[in-house]
């Protein structure tokens, strides 16, 4: 059984970097593709980036500059950097994996419950 | 910038169909499939239909999902107390060159 657990401060000030971690169970990190996720309060789902284990990343426009999603097979981990952190980031973060849909790698079969990660000023 | 609209919220009582859509454009479904996915605050989202109209093998078939042209719908048939969460539809999206998702609909079961 696939699994999928985010980790991480839960606190970030303003101007910092937010630092998670994804830990994958019961599938290799070095097949399809993982994801992160965030949602802010009240709001829609916002697609952040992917990264494969060969270290290729896709990253939403709107946050290109500020984010970094990097990966980790001896861990089995990949992690999400987002920094410069204004309240606007404040969003519950989940990761994904996501297989090939035939499109792109756009079908998120599991997910982690999520970390709601705030930004105090 | 590229949006999919979703209705805020839909409801029925048990038994009933309930149809939630999804509107897109040429940059997202005039090319893509879509998927669906349910999620219930506090849980992990899951994936409830992908390619349109597939579904996993752990969603039942009280579920289906279509697309024409630029809009989508999902259709929970024998509508269940369980099946009350939020739906979310998404698409790869040419102009954002990343997923795009709906802002979800709420289903309440009356």
């Amino acid at each position: 059984q696939v699994q999928l657990q985010e980790s991480g401060p839960r606190l970030v000030k303003s101007s910092e970097t937010l630092a998670l971690t994804c830990t994958v169970s019961g599938a290799s990190i070095r097949n399809e593709y993982w994801n992160w996720i965030r949602q802010p309060p009240g709001k829609g789902l916002e697609w952040v980036g992917y990264i494969h284990f060969t270290g290729s990343t896709k990253y939403t426009p709107s946050l290109k500059g500020r984010v970094t999603i990097s990966v980790d097979t001896s861990k089995n981990q990949f992690s999400l950097k987002l920094s410069s952190v204004t309240a606007a980031d404040t969003a519950l973060y989940y990761c994904a994996r996501s297989r090939y849909s035939g499109n792109d790698y756009d079908v998120f079969d599991y997910w982690g419950r999520g970390t709601l990660v705030s930004v105090s000023s | 910038q590229s949006v999919l609209i979703q209705p805020p919220s839909a409801s029925g009582t048990p038994g009933q169909r309930v149809t939630i859509s999804c509107s897109g454009s040429t940059s997202n479904f005039g090319s893509y499939t879509v998927n669906w996915y349910q999620h219930l605050p506090g849980t992990a989202p899951r994936l409830l239909i992908y390619n349109n109209n597939q579904r996993p093998s752990w969603v039942p078939d009280r579920f289906s999902g279509s697309k024409s042209g630029t809009s989508a719908s999902l259709a929970i048939s024998g509508l269940q107390s369980e099946d009350a969460a939020d739906y979310h539809c998404a698409a790869w999206d040419d102009s954002l060159n990343g997923v795009l998702f709906g802002g979800g609909t709420k289903v309440t079961v009356l």
